[in-house]
């Protein structure tokens, strides 16, 4: 049973446009939510992460938006350039144990 | 600084073979080592939990005597894939976390490794 909800499965944006990517989870022991970044054939890396007990959190152009009563988080790409072209994972943890979302493929286009 | 290498990137064996691959922490020590798998547009899928010293802990699902897990030091884990089949090809990546150095909740993921079997 997938315990973290992600949408869009693809996201095409153009650039300088906002990219909006959407999760949602059931787990309230749920305690961190990381964004990983991955491109093709490499491992995801760690872009921003957030802690339950904050609301937004912005690095640059990377914004973590956290409503807790609904159990949604999103991360927001300002200024989307075509490098940010990857694949963008949420996901939560327990203790040590990292649950990811699905997954979304984001395009910009020059 | 938190750097996590893999060995090899990729390797193609025949059906039967077993394959060893190595997740190594270049600059800190990793008490914890995780494995996932992922086949092509798919997620990451969690194989196992590996603590120095002691048994991994497999995820429902994961064969024990098929994916041998080996944490025989903090910076060092291995997988072994035995018996490889052509439905255990995928990419293998490995994480590990840093006690103390961005907190005990953040895994620091290596560059993968693609196993193609024959």
């Amino acid at each position: 049973q997938q315990q973290v909800k992600q949408s869009p499965q693809s996201l095409i944006v153009q650039k300088g446009g906002i990219s909006i990517i959407n999760c949602a989870y059931e787990n309230t022991a749920f305690d961190y939510f990381p964004w990983y970044q991955q491109f093709p054939g490499k491992g995801p890396a760690l872009l921003i992460a957030i802690r339950p007990d904050v609301s937004e959190k912005k690095e640059g152009r990377f914004t973590i938006s956290f409503n807790k009563s609904a159990k949604q988080f999103s991360l927001h790409i300002m200024d989307s350039q075509p490098g940010d072209s990857a694949t963008y994972f949420c996901a939560a943890t327990s203790g040590s144990r990292l649950t990811f979302g699905e997954g979304t493929q984001l395009t910009v286009n020059p | 600084g938190a750097v996590v290498s893999q060995h090899p990137s990729w390797v193609i064996c025949k059906s039967g073979t077993s394959v060893k691959i190595e997740c190594r922490s270049l600059d800190f020590q990793a008490t914890t080592m995780f494995w996932y798998r992922q086949f092509p547009k798919q997620s990451l899928m969690l194989m196992a939990t590996s603590n120095e010293g002691s048994k991994a802990t497999y995820e429902q699902g994961v064969e024990k005597d098929k994916f041998l897990i080996n944490h025989a030091s903090l910076t060092l884990s291995t997988l072994t894939v035995t018996s490889a089949h052509p439905e255990d090809s995928s990419f293998y990546i490995c994480s590990a976390s840093p006690p103390g150095l961005a907190g005990p909740d953040t895994q620091y993921f290596g560059p993968g490794t693609r196993l193609t079997v024959l």
